[in-house]
């Protein structure tokens, strides 16, 4: 696609549900990101892909959240058993290649709100 | 300490002004450089990135990077009311992992 596509844009789910955003990055990028960001804090590293495998998971909170990339190309970031501190924007992004000199684009985000 | 530390602001500039934005970074290794720009309810965008010490000019936008004090900044000069925006300073200490500021917010008074 000509850009990063997240759906949902929004989703309001209750505490101890269980939730799947989703990311369609660029047509090529073979690197996707997913960030989570909170009011007025910076995106906040969660998981990185390059290809198929995720190749740095190491800003995962806990064993709730998990993502998945089968095919290389859409990703899933799956939240188990949410909490209300969950609640934040999912920012997935995505780049041409890894590599040191990333420039990433970002989708315009997926906000969580758990009641 | 945190990896990417940027005053929060506000910082507040007239128009016409030059804004002065400001980073320091702990990992010594870090190799690349980028100022990303957030307007309110909206996704960050790359706006500079910058790999070695010294200044790179790209329109009204200058960042400047020095290695040895583990420091970048970027300068908006002839600062616009469109330039009011969360500026996010971003670095990748190694591997492919961006990481970024908490942002600093920057009000262009018209």
């Amino acid at each position: 696609g000509a850009g990063v596509s997240q759906t949902p844009s929004n989703k309001v789910t209750e505490k101890g549900k269980y939730v799947e955003l989703r990311c369609d990055p660029i047509s090529g990028h073979t690197a996707l990101y997913w960030y989570r960001q909170s009011l007025g804090q910076g995106p906040e590293f969660l998981i990185y892909f390059q290809g198929t495998g995720a190749a740095d998971d190491s800003g995962l909170p806990n064993d709730r959240f998990f993502a998945v990339r089968p095919e290389g190309s859409v990703s899933t970031l799956k939240i188990q058993r949410t909490e209300r501190g969950d609640s934040a924007v999912y920012l997935c992004a995505s780049s041409l290649q890894g590599s040191g000199a990333n420039v990433l684009t970002f989708g315009a985000g997926s906000r969580l709100t758990v009641l | 300490q945190k990896e990417v530390e940027q005053n929060s602001g506000p910082l507040s500039v007239p128009e016409g002004a030059i804004a002065s934005l400001n980073c320091t970074y702990s990992d010594r290794g870090s190799q690349s450089f980028f100022w990303y720009r957030q307007y309110s309810g909206k996704s960050p965008e790359l706006i500079m990135s910058i790999y070695s010490n010294g200044d790179k000019e790209d329109g009204r936008f200058t960042a400047q990077l020095n290695k040895a004090s583990q420091y970048v900044s970027l300068l908006i000069r002839d600062s616009q009311p469109s330039d009011s925006a969360t500026y996010l300073c971003a670095v990748i200490p190694g591997g492919f992992k961006t990481i970024f500021g908490a942002g600093t917010r920057l009000f262009v008074k018209a």
